[in-house]
């Protein structure tokens, strides 16, 4: 019964590769995001998204694509993996109207 | 861009010690958040702050939301093992649309029992 929910927790993979990540909130939230953790720890937002609109950072590099085939779900999508492109990854979510946002557990990518 | 600078960046204190941290901008923000993230999870949200001037606890924990509305504390009474982590301020500008929260860079805390 996990609120948002990541997969994989943990991926490795080679430079070049595309891959995708999961995330399922069940909490009826109407917006999600993707936060990038680097090796500092820092968090920074890459994408909000409600059915209405996807809000894209401007830093981040157009080889990240987030889709969503319904409200409880945004995936990540990543072309061409870079090394830079390492760290975890956080999906959360929001209800409409009230803060407090909701993280999964992360996923951490390693690309060798 | 918005930035928030989080002090201190890490402490190390002894069981039973009170803790203190912050975080400063140069932006005015209507929403102040503090979150703890534990190894290998996402942060967890520990107190919210809507308004400038208001102190708001939860257990051993308080927090403030400055009243120049640029700043923010968080204080930790009577430390214990478990309250171990990385405490992360956020702040947005939440209305019409909502807005998305940004992050200071984190204190990691350790205590010693």
């Amino acid at each position: 019964d996990t609120a948002v929910s990541q997969t994989p927790k943990y991926l490795v993979t080679q430079m070049g590769n595309d891959k995708s990540i999961k995330c399922e909130q069940n909490l009826g939230h109407d917006t999600m995001y993707w936060y990038k953790q680097d090796s500092k720890k820092f968090l920074k937002i890459m994408f909000s998204y409600n059915n209405k609109e996807l809000i894209i950072n401007e830093t981040v590099p157009n080889r990240f694509s987030p889709k969503s085939p319904d409200k409880a779900h945004l995936n990540l999508h990543i072309n061409s993996l870079e090394l830079g492109d390492s760290a975890v990854y956080f999906c959360a979510s929001s209800p409409k109207g009230v803060l407090g946002y909701t993280f999964g557990s992360g996923t951490r990518l390693t690309v060798v | 861009g918005q930035q928030l600078n989080q002090s201190p960046q890490s402490m190390f204190i002894q069981e039973g010690e009170d803790v203190s941290m912050n975080c400063t901008s140069s932006s005015i923000f209507n929403t102040w958040l503090w979150y703890k993230q534990d190894p290998g999870e996402g942060p967890v949200l520990l107190i919210a702050l809507y308004k400038a001037g208001e102190l708001t606890s939860n257990g051993r924990l308080t927090a403030q939301f400055g009243i120049t509305r640029k700043d923010s504390f968080l204080n930790i009474s009577a430390s214990i093992p478990s309250d171990v982590g990385i405490y992360f301020c956020a702040a947005l500008n939440y209305g019409g649309s909502q807005g998305n929260l940004i992050f200071g860079k984190g204190t990691k805390l350790s205590v010693k029992p």
